[in-house]
C-alpha cells in the first residue's frame, strides 16, 4: 500500500520560515517525481513544486520561486519542502503526492493527508 | 500560460442523474489531462488520466472524453459516494488545475 504521510505545518511567521516533510513507504521512492500541492481556504488546487526522482531536477511555480525549496533524501524514503520568506497568501493546506513517472509533471496517483500552514503574525 | 476552465462551477443533481463536467484549455494539451475527485477534508484522488483512462479501482460509471482543449468527465448514474468537488488538471509540463466544479445533492 502506498502511503505519504505529511508533517511540519503550523503557524509561521510573516518573513519567516517553516519546512515541510513528507514521509513515503510502499514504492521505490528514489523512482518516481515527487510533488507539492496547496490549497488556500475555500480555493482550488494550486500546483507548487516538483523534484523528479533520478536526476533531481527541480520545478517551481512562479509564485514560489525564489523563496521555497523542494529537496528529498532517498536514504529516509522522505520529501521536504523548505518554505522561507513566508507571505499571507502561503496560508493553505499543502498536499505532497506521487508522480505517476521518474520525470516528474505528470499526474499524482497518490496523495498525502494534506498538512496546513498558517500564516499570521 | 495554460488556462483550465471547468463548468459549470456547481451542478446540482438527484441519485442516479448522468452528469458531464466541462474542462476547456486556452490552448491545445492534446491528451494530457486529468481528472480527480475531492472531498471536504480530504486528500485528491486520481480518476482519470490521458483524458479517458480509468485509473484502477474507479467505478465504470465514470468515463473521460475529448482531446485539444475540449474535455469532459461524465457520471453515468450518480451515485451517494459521488457528491464531491471535481478537477481536471493539465501535464506533461507545469500543472495546472481547473477551478473545480462541486457536486451537490439538488
Amino acid at each position: 500500500e502506498v502511503l505519504l504521510l505529511g508533517s511540519g505545518g503550523g503557524l509561521g511567521q510573516p518573513g519567516g520560515s517553516l519546512r515541510l516533510s513528507c514521509e513515503v513507504s510502499g514504492f521505490s521512492f528514489s523512482k518516481y517525481g515527487m510533488t507539492w500541492v496547496r490549497q488556500a481556504p475555500g480555493k482550488g488546487l494550486e500546483w507548487v513544486s516538483t523534484i523528479s526522482g533520478p536526476t533531481t531536477s527541480t520545478y517551481y511555480a512562479d509564485s514560489v520561486r525564489g523563496r521555497f525549496t523542494i529537496s528529498r533524501d532517498n536514504s529516509k524514503n522522505t520529501l521536504y519542502l523548505q518554505m522561507n520568506n513566508l507571505r499571507a497568501e502561503d496560508t493553505a493546506v499543502y498536499y505532497c503526492a506521487k508522480d505517476s513517472v521518474s520525470s516528474g509533471l505528470f499526474y499524482f496517483d497518490s496523495w498525502g493527508q494534506g498538512i496546513l500552514v498558517t500564516v499570521s503574525s | 500560460d495554460i488556462q483550465l476552465t471547468q463548468s459549470p462551477s456547481t451542478l446540482s443533481a438527484s441519485v442516479g442523474d448522468r452528469v458531464t463536467i466541462t474542462c476547456r484549455a486556452s490552448q491545445s494539451i492534446s491528451g494530457w489531462l486529468a481528472w480527480y475527485q475531492q472531498k471536504p477534508g480530504k486528500a485528491p484522488k486520481l480518476l482519470m488520466y490521458e483524458a479517458s483512462t480509468l485509473q484502477s479501482g474507479v467505478p465504470a460509471r465514470f468515463s473521460g472524453g475529448g482531446s485539444g482543449t475540449e474535455f469532459t468527465l461524465t457520471i453515468s448514474s450518480l451515485q451517494p459516494d459521488d457528491f464531491a468537488t471535481y478537477y481536471c488538471q493539465k501535464y506533461n509540463g507545469y500543472a495546472t488545475f481547473g477551478q473545480g466544479t462541486k457536486v451537490e445533492i439538488k
